[in-house]
């Protein structure tokens, strides 16, 4: 059964204090790994999809990076506007759904 | 260009009342998915279709049912509501056969007492 677990739940951080979010996943042929924001009230909104491991893709101040059973999404010097939560989910080789972890809350106090 | 509408927003069922979820999309996608989000369990998959005709079951479908006989729509009925359906249901679409992401509906906010 495909997992994805991420860490921390939350994490709360002074503006332009740099961190990282961890994201680690089993699946029998990863088709991708996909990170989403989620601002309150919202949907998901798409951000990074990546899909081999040592595969990096950056967006402003975000940069994701995946390993073989791990992604990271790194904030470097994040702004207030950052807050959200950060939902990371796999898909397999074997369909199109996509199995989603628990996600991040990131707040970043000004 | 809309992208995936959902439609209502907001709903309040009493306990044994059916009721439809709508959710529509106009970017021609053959996938279409809906997940219900509750706190800390994150996005569940309830049913899912992979083009006009075909649905499939997800991780939690018991008490939806869904149908698609359009491309374009995918609506979701909850046969009889009961109090743990409380929660909110994202419709979301993806081209068909794509390792693209999945682009998510705003959402719809489902409260039964």
């Amino acid at each position: 059964e495909d997992q994805v677990t991420q860490s921390p739940e939350a994490l709360r951080l002074q503006e332009g204090e740099s961190s990282s979010l961890n994201c680690s996943y089993t699946v029998s042929g990863l088709r991708g790994l996909f990170w989403y924001r989620q601002d309150p009230g919202k949907g998901p909104e798409f951000l990074f999809t990546l899909y081999s491991a040592g595969e990096e893709k950056e967006k402003e101040r975000l940069k994701a990076t995946l390993t073989k059973k791990e992604s990271f999404l790194h904030i470097t010097a994040p702004k207030p506007e950052d807050s959200a939560t950060y939902l990371c989910a796999s898909g397999a080789t074997s369909g199109s759904r996509l199995t989603f972890g628990e996600g991040t809350q990131l707040t970043v106090n000004p | 260009n809309a992208g995936v509408t959902q439609t209502p927003k907001f709903q309040v069922l009493k306990t044994g009342q059916s009721m439809t979820l709508q959710c529509a999309q106009d970017m021609n996608h053959e996938y279409m998915s809906w997940y219900r989000q509750d706190p800390g369990m994150g996005l569940r998959l309830i049913h899912y279709s992979v083009g006009a005709g075909i649905t499939d079951q997800g991780e939690v479908p018991n008490g939806y049912n869904v149908s698609r006989s359009t491309t374009e729509d995918f609506p979701l009925r909850l046969l009889s509501a009961a109090p743990s359906q409380t929660s909110v249901y994202f419709c979301a679409s993806s081209p068909r056969g794509s390792t693209e992401a999945y682009t998510f509906g705003s959402g719809t906010r489902l409260t039964v007492v």
